[in-house]
């Protein structure tokens, strides 16, 4: 069955970078769009960056909040979803989680979800 | 940006049917999808494309979509059903996921 395993969370500083990574099994990687949603202590669920099956520059797509901050990319050879986070801010506190699309493109719904990471922005 | 809003909350007695709406500009016009999530767990999609199930949800759960006000419907409440749900779009003019604020669903 699908399987998606979120890594490389922790405590980091602010102005600090963290890479996150999604191990996908299961399912062919490659015909999916993938997805980061994060969801700060007590709140709502915030999408934060999706990637066609490809993740050519024209197929990425991210939340105004992290534009210009953080990167997804993915390894389609080895079956991986990435989120580079740079400057990261305290507002980037959050249990990040990695979602498969339904296509090929980076659209809704998201059938599958990982149990997610927790990122901690802290002095 | 386009903005979802959703109730904090919705109580509702057991065997009940509770509504939890999702209110969007047009939502009608787009495919909506709901999910559930229970404390320290992932959330699992519970309906796509305005009405359809994934395998493995019951039918006690429905989704309608019309005008402004996207609509997932839970008959014969049970306790287990106590969670926050969640409804999405995607916003094709702009390119984004957009999430809903959440409702909690209390089963009184």
């Amino acid at each position: 069955q699908v399987r998606l395993v979120e890594s490389g969370g922790g405590v980091v500083q602010p102005e600090r970078p963290l890479r996150l990574s999604c191990a996908a099994s299961g399912f062919t990687f490659t015909n999916y769009g993938m997805h980061w949603v994060r969801q700060a202590p007590g709140k709502g669920l915030e999408w934060v960056a999706g990637i066609s099956i490809d993740g050519d520059g024209v197929n990425q797509k991210y939340a105004h909040s992290v534009k210009g901050r953080f990167t997804i990319s993915r390894d389609n050879s080895l079956n991986r979803l990435y989120l580079q986070m740079n400057s990261l801010r305290e507002d980037d506190t959050a249990v990040y989680y990695c979602a498969k699309g339904t296509d090929m493109a980076i659209i809704p719904p998201f059938h599958s979800w990982g149990q997610g990471t927790l990122v901690t922005v802290s002095s | 940006s386009y903005v979802l809003t959703q109730p904090p909350s919705v109580s509702v007695a057991p065997w009940h049917t509770a509504r939890i709406s999702c209110g969007g500009n047009n939502i009608g016009g787009k495919s909506v999808h709901w999910y559930r999530q229970k404390p320290g767990q992932a959330p699992v999609l519970v309906v796509y494309n305005d009405g359809e199930r994934p395998s493995g949800i019951p039918d006690r759960l429905s989704g309608s979509n019309s005008g402004n006000t996207a609509t997932l419907t839970i008959t014969r409440v049970e306790a287990g059903d106590e969670a926050d749900y969640y409804c999405q779009v995607w916003d094709r003019s702009s390119d984004h996921v957009v999430f809903g604020g959440g409702t909690k669903l209390i089963v009184l």
